[in-house]
């Protein structure tokens, strides 16, 4: 069974850094793409950042690039989400997701498959 | 960037109603269309992928069609487990993906 659990969240002051984990299980991390998606409270779902299944290629949203930065540890199965100069406006939940990738037929990137269940990061001072 | 949009925003409906939500993209996005149900406090779950195809495990009542800039989400007939926000989104402008608002979907 496929599972992705946040972990990390928590209370951070405007200016403030926070590092999130989501931690794999159930299939074979180091073969897919890995998503961050975030709500904001009473929100839609806005997509964060995305990194290739071994880590070299890395891409943003305009309103966390140069702040926050995406990674993996494929031997942990482990993504993570360093948040730099947290801003109120970064306040929501945010979900880990796995990209759909490629089955024996067709791709399908940008599809995601599974979620994890959340983590809510709150600015404020 | 392409923009999605959905209507309604949000519908009431009765159980066994037949519901349509419409989703349409600022450019055209081929079959790279994928819908979403979330329910309050619970993380999103995908219910159809490439326009039309159901995920594994998502029940019939479920379906999606179109292409280019128009799509559809159809519930056949609506279940007490229904009643949640759908979501729709786009995967053809890798990897900025985008997401549509949102059609909240309550009992009437």
């Amino acid at each position: 069974e496929v599972q992705l659990v946040e972990s990390g969240g928590g209370l951070v002051q405007p200016g403030g850094s926070l590092r999130l984990s989501c931690a794999a299980s159930g299939f074979t991390f180091s073969s897919y793409w890995m998503h961050w998606v975030r709500q904001a409270p009473g929100k839609g779902l806005v997509w964060v950042s995305r990194i290739n299944s071994d880590g070299s290629s890395t891409s943003y949203a305009d309103s966390v690039k140069g702040r926050f930065t995406i990674s993996r540890d494929n031997a942990k199965n482990t993504l993570y989400l360093q948040m730099n100069s947290l801003r109120a406006e970064d306040t929501a939940v945010y979900y880990c997701a796995r990209d759909a990738g490629c089955s024996s037929t067709s791709c399908y990137y940008g599809t995601f498959d599974y979620w994890g269940q959340g983590t809510l990061v709150t600015v404020s001072s | 960037d392409i923009q999605m949009t959905q209507s309604p925003s949000s519908l009431s409906a009765s159980v066994g109603d037949r519901v349509t939500i419409t989703c349409r993209a600022s450019q055209s996005i081929s079959s790279y269309l994928n819908w979403y149900q979330q329910k309050p406090g619970k993380a999103p779950k995908l219910l159809i992928y490439a326009a039309s195809s159901l995920q594994s495990g998502v029940p019939s009542r479920f379906s999606g069609s179109g292409s280019g800039t128009d799509f559809t989400l159809t519930i056949s007939s609506l279940q007490p487990e229904d009643f949640a926000t759908y979501y729709c989104q786009q995967s053809y402008s890798t990897p900025w993906f985008t997401f549509g608002p949102g059609t909240k979907v309550d009992i009437k």
